[in-house]
């Protein structure tokens, strides 16, 4: 089925370690976007990328890198994990303001 | 700043009932306007999404939403409620300048009561 892939769908982190949120859609889409999502908070955007080739900071890019590797895919790292980034991570893609933002099924991240 | 606000954390109503949830909107210009529904532990599924034209848009799953400008309001509604629309609903609004990004509200959890 078409549509937003993200590896792994958990994952228990120690504070300190790194890692890789990867995601990957097949829609062909141009753009592509991280957000997290905490209790009470909703969604808060990551990082974004507009298109191949281009990454954009959003509104919490702090303790985040990605990477556009190419069209399809559109990676998060966490250089070194804390508490703070326990969260529950979406990646999503849209092809612009006409089309709609199609959302991955999350990575929940847990960081002791 | 802009900013998207859903007034109310969590409501609950009886099954058969009618359902408004709220949703309030600070932008410069005519924003792009969507709902989206999250059921626990899934992700964020679209309902419906208001770009321009008619300012009353139907979605899925029964649902509509009305665009109100003078009111900055996006609310969104469902005449008959059903145990199976008992999730987290979030209003997001599209931003031009960050790539077509969504901005969301912090949600309305549901609950549907027999």
């Amino acid at each position: 089925n078409a549509g937003v892939t993200q590896t792994p769908k958990f994952q228990v982190l120690k504070t300190g370690q790194s890692m890789t949120l990867q995601c990957a859609q097949d829609m062909n889409h141009n753009s592509m976007y991280w957000y997290r999502q905490d209790p009470g908070m909703g969604l808060r955007l990551i990082y974004y990328s507009a298109s191949e080739g281009t990454t954009d900071k959003g509104e919490v890019p702090n303790g985040y890198n990605v990477s556009r590797l190419n069209k399809r895919e559109f990676s998060l790292r966490l250089e070194s994990a804390a508490p703070s980034q326990t969260s529950v991570y979406f990646c999503a893609s849209s092809e612009g303001d006409r089309e709609l933002a199609f959302f991955g099924q999350g990575t929940r991240l847990t960081v002791v | 700043a802009q900013s998207v606000t859903q007034p109310d954390i969590h409501i609950t109503v009886s099954e058969g009932a009618s359902l408004e949830l709220r949703c309030n909107y600070s932008y410069g210009a005519t924003p792009y306007l969507f709902w989206y529904v999250q059921s626990p532990g899934q992700g964020l599924q679209l309902l419906l999404k208001y770009f321009s034209g008619d300012t009353l848009v139907q979605g899925i799953k029964g649902f509509e939403a009305e665009f109100k400008r003078s009111q900055s309001s996006f609310n969104l509604r469902k005449p008959s409620v059903h145990w199976s629309d008992a999730a987290e609903y979030f209003c997001a609004v599209g931003e031009l300048n960050s790539g077509y990004a969504l901005n969301f509200g912090k949600g309305t959890s549901l609950l549907v009561t027999p």
